[in-house]
């Protein structure tokens, strides 16, 4: 069964300080992976997804197969960065899995101290 | 451009009434239409799942319903609600498969 594990419920960092979300799953084979982002009173929206490769509001996240990991990153933490964040996975397009299933973590909430 | 729209914003029902909730997709046609649902302390779990007219796909046995009677129309209901129907509903479209989701506003459904 597929899993996505976020340990942390709570991060609390300091304007400028590096930021790392921490996301693990559980799935055989080679799912896709995306970061979703809430704002305060705003909706959930997609971030980033992996096989994009690309930097979001100065977030990148890294897919290790090894350790079944997709941490989000963000070398200087602002502000507006705090938010609630998902880690999320679905099948890839080739499995014919059919729709695109996400599963979702339970979320971290980040909170960025001035 | 693309909307959605997830309606009401929030509802108090008591056990055993009915539950009718609405979300409607603007913008564009045939898309892939969801329901999630987030207990508190959980994460969002998919209910279900449409791509097309009459076509309900259910993930996880529970006491809620789908239908999709137009193209871009999706209604979440239930005949009797029970107390663990508590949540926070989210309605979420996507072009097609294997394109990012678009999510609604949420309803947070409290069962007294």
């Amino acid at each position: 069964a597929q899993r996505v594990t976020q340990p942390e419920k709570l991060l609390s960092v300091f304007k400028g300080a590096p930021v790392e979300l921490k996301c693990n799953y559980s799935y055989s084979g080679s799912p896709e992976l995306f970061w979703y982002v809430q704002y305060s009173r705003q909706r959930l929206q997609l971030l980033l997804r992996h096989i994009s490769r690309e930097s979001i509001k100065g977030f990148t996240a890294d897919l290790n197969k090894g350790e079944t990991s997709f941490h989000l990153k963000k070398p200087f933490a602002q502000e507006e960065d705090s938010a609630m964040y998902y880690c999320a996975l679905s099948p890839p397009a080739y499995s014919g899995a059919g729709s695109y299933q996400l599963t979702f973590g339970k979320g971290t909430k980040l909170s960025v101290i001035p | 451009s693309q909307t959605i729209h997830q309606w009401p914003a929030t509802l108090v029902q008591p056990v055993g009434s009915p539950l009718s909730l609405e979300c409607t997709v603007e913008g564009t046609s045939n898309p892939n239409l969801y329901w999630y649902r987030q207990a508190a302390g959980r994460g969002l779990q998919l209910l279900f799942y449409s791509v097309g007219i009459g076509q309900i796909s259910s993930e996880v046995p529970q006491n809620l319903s789908a239908s999709r009677p137009q193209d871009r129309q999706f209604i979440l209901s239930s005949k009797k609600l029970l107390l663990s129907d508590s949540g926070f509903y989210l309605c979420a479209w996507s072009p097609s498969s294997y394109q990012p989701q678009h999510f609604g506003d949420g309803t947070r459904l409290s069962i007294l």
